[in-house]
Order: structure tokens, then sequence, then C-alpha cells
């Protein structure tokens, strides 16, 4: 089973909008972290937002939200008010485990379209 | 401060070739990932190290990658023989303990 699941290939958004990426995700660990990547055309990876499992507020960054529903395992990504500049990949990835370090799995990515 | 730097950018050989990517950590990191991506298959962690030391490989595809860190301040991923199928994006990413990873701008691979 995937680990990390992003079943939106594409996503189209107007300027000024708000937008929602949906990322679900698989573990049996009870302390896992979720981060959110942003890919622009022009290649970079850029990180985002991080949620832990315990964290009991959801992660926000400027107009950046993460609303975690840990029961359903999802962790979608929230962009208010769209910028053209938000155009770009967005990579949703996991690390699990509390004890020692654990790598991070990636979902396949978003594209996301934002229009004038 | 500066990020993770990676170098060259862009690399288009021919098949046979030795490649070689190299990888500038954020100061103060003590984790490095090399990464590879293609449409195909995503984004893959070939290796990682803590303090220098290789933890886990276990992504390298083959005996043809190899990677090294000398030092805190420099990683190099080797692949030789290159062969077409290692076209790709090569990224490092770093990381201060289980602070997020920042990762650096990619080289992008072409063999020919």
């Amino acid at each position: 089973a995937q680990k990390i699941t992003q079943t939106q290939p594409g996503m189209f958004v107007q300027e000024k909008e708000a937008v929602t990426l949906d990322c679900t995700y698989d573990t049996s660990d009870q302390s896992y972290g979720l981060f959110w990547y942003k890919q622009p055309s022009s290649g970079e990876m850029i990180f985002l937002i991080y949620q832990g499992s315990y964290d009991e507020q959801n992660a926000t960054e400027g107009r950046y939200s993460l609303n975690f529903q840990k029961a359903r395992k999802s962790a979608n990504l929230v962009i208010s008010a769209s910028q053209l500049g938000d155009s770009a990949m967005y990579f949703c990835a996991m690390r699990e485990g509390g004890q020692g370090y654990s790598t991070l799995t990636f979902g396949k990515g978003t594209m996301l379209l934002v229009s004038p | 401060d500066a990020g993770v730097i990676q170098s060259p950018r862009h690399e288009v050989t021919e098949m046979g070739q030795e490649v070689t990517l190299r990888c500038k950590p954020i100061s103060g990191h003590d984790y490095l990932f090399w990464y590879r991506q293609t449409m195909m298959r995503g984004l893959e962690l070939l290796i990682y190290f803590n303090n220098n030391v290789p933890i886990d490989d276990s992504g390298m595809p083959e005996d043809r990658f190899s990677a090294k860190m000398p030092n805190a301040s420099f990683s190099t991923l080797k692949i030789q023989p290159s062969e077409p199928r290692d076209s790709a994006v090569y990224f490092c990413a770093t990381a201060e303990g289980n602070q997020p990873q920042h990762f650096g701008d990619g080289t992008r691979l072409s063999i020919l």
C-alpha cells in the first residue's frame, strides 16, 4: 500500500480563490510528521509547512494551512487567496516513527495551476 | 544564509562517462540526503548520511552509483559508468536533526 496518496494529479483555481490539495497517509506509528513541499517549474523543492502527529492545532504558515484530520489520516494543504506564483507541483511527505531518525516518503504530487 | 548548493545545475554527457554531482550542505546540518526525481518513479531517496557517515544506501540503484561525504561541508554522488536510464534530476537535501529537510536546486542530468 502507498504510504502517501495524492489523488489529484492536477488542480485549477482562479487567482484570489482558496484551494485545497488532498493528501492521505498510511502508518501504524503513533508518532509521525507530515510535510508539504512546493516545486515550481524552475525545479527547486521548497519546504512549506509541517504538522506533527501530536500537534493539537492545525499548522499555519502565512497563506498556507494544513487541515489535519488524524482519524481520517488526511493532511490536506489549504492555500488561501491563490496567486499566480502558486502555480507549481505540490508534494505531501511523511516521516514515521519517534525513536531515532527516519526518512521522508513522498507522494506523487499534485500540479496546481492558478489562472488570472 | 546560503542554502544547499549543488553543482553543476545541468550536465549532459555520453553514456559510459563518469558523472560526479556535488553538494555543499547548510552549515550546521547533520543530515544529508541524495534523491533522484523522474516522471516515472517520482522522488526516490538514494542514500543519506548522518555526521558524514552513510546510514542507509538501500535506495542506491546499483553498484554504478556511489556517494561520499568526506567532511561536513561536502558530498558527492558519482555514477560510473553512466547510462541513459540514469537521466533524471538529482537533489541533495540537508536537515538539522528532525527539522524539515531543505533542498538544493537540483542537478538536471542527461545521459545521451
